[in-house]
């Protein structure tokens, strides 16, 4: 089970703070990554990065300048931070358990949704 | 502008088979074999049906199946339920350049 945190509404040109706590499974397994995913209201999906047990992480291209992840072992949790939002910004943001070989994501979270008005 | 292409949507009658299309290029679809697809429905979190082209999670019916020929993979569902309605979404890895999961815009799947 995966379950986003934080803020509803974002403030532009602030950043947007997310977490996500597991439970049901381990963050120090070497198999998986731990992954962000969004989805601007009726839109399609977009992936906006995943990151390791030991802190190795990878961000989609696009967002990669404004994108930080970070995990927390003790806690069993893994987070997401956004810079420099705009409306652009507003989406569900879903935190997922992505398989190593691929990145396919084999389980997700409920999402929350953040909204940055215009 | 999404980077895999899909039709916008496809629709059958109960029992028959459809089949989604996905087209990417020689960086994603046609250079990896990690295509997965999505299942989502109204006001959920999408839950994977396919992974790695053709491979399905326990659980998910074996009326899903997936294949892959160049650049373009396909889902097919087959002996279609009502359930089955739900939007359809491809995925595939790449690295070429960078790394990036990318997405298809989506197919809806109505069910007549």
């Amino acid at each position: 089970h995966l379950q986003e945190s934080g803020p509803g509404l974002v403030r532009p040109s602030e950043t947007l703070s997310l977490s996500c706590t597991v439970s049901g499974d381990s963050l120090n397994s070497p198999s998986y990554f731990w992954g962000w995913i969004r989805q601007p209201p009726a839109k399609g999906l977009e992936w906006v990065g995943a990151i390791s047990h030991t802190g190795n992480s990878f961000s989609a291209p696009s967002l990669k300048s404004r994108v930080t992840m970070g995990v927390d072992t003790s806690k069993n949790q893994f987070s997401l931070r956004l810079t420099s939002v705009t409306a652009a910004d507003t989406a569900i943001y879903f935190c997922a358990r992505q398989v190593g070989a691929g990145l396919w994501i084999s389980r997700w979270g409920q999402g929350t949704l953040v909204t940055v008005p215009s | 502008q999404s980077a895999l292409t899909q039709p916008a949507s496809v629709s059958g009658s109960p029992g028959q088979s459809i089949t989604i299309s996905c087209t990417g290029t020689n960086n994603d679809i046609g250079s990896y074999n990690y295509v997965s697809w999505y299942q989502q429905q109204p006001g959920s979190a999408p839950k994977v049906v396919i992974y790695h082209v053709s491979d399905r999670p326990s659980g998910v019916s074996n009326r899903f199946s997936g294949a892959k020929s160049g650049n373009m993979a396909s889902l097919t569902i087959s002996g279609l339920l009502p359930e089955d309605e739900a939007v359809y979404y491809c995925s595939s890895y790449t690295s070429a350049g960078a790394l990036d999961v990318l997405f298809g815009g989506g197919t809806k799947l109505t069910v007549l």
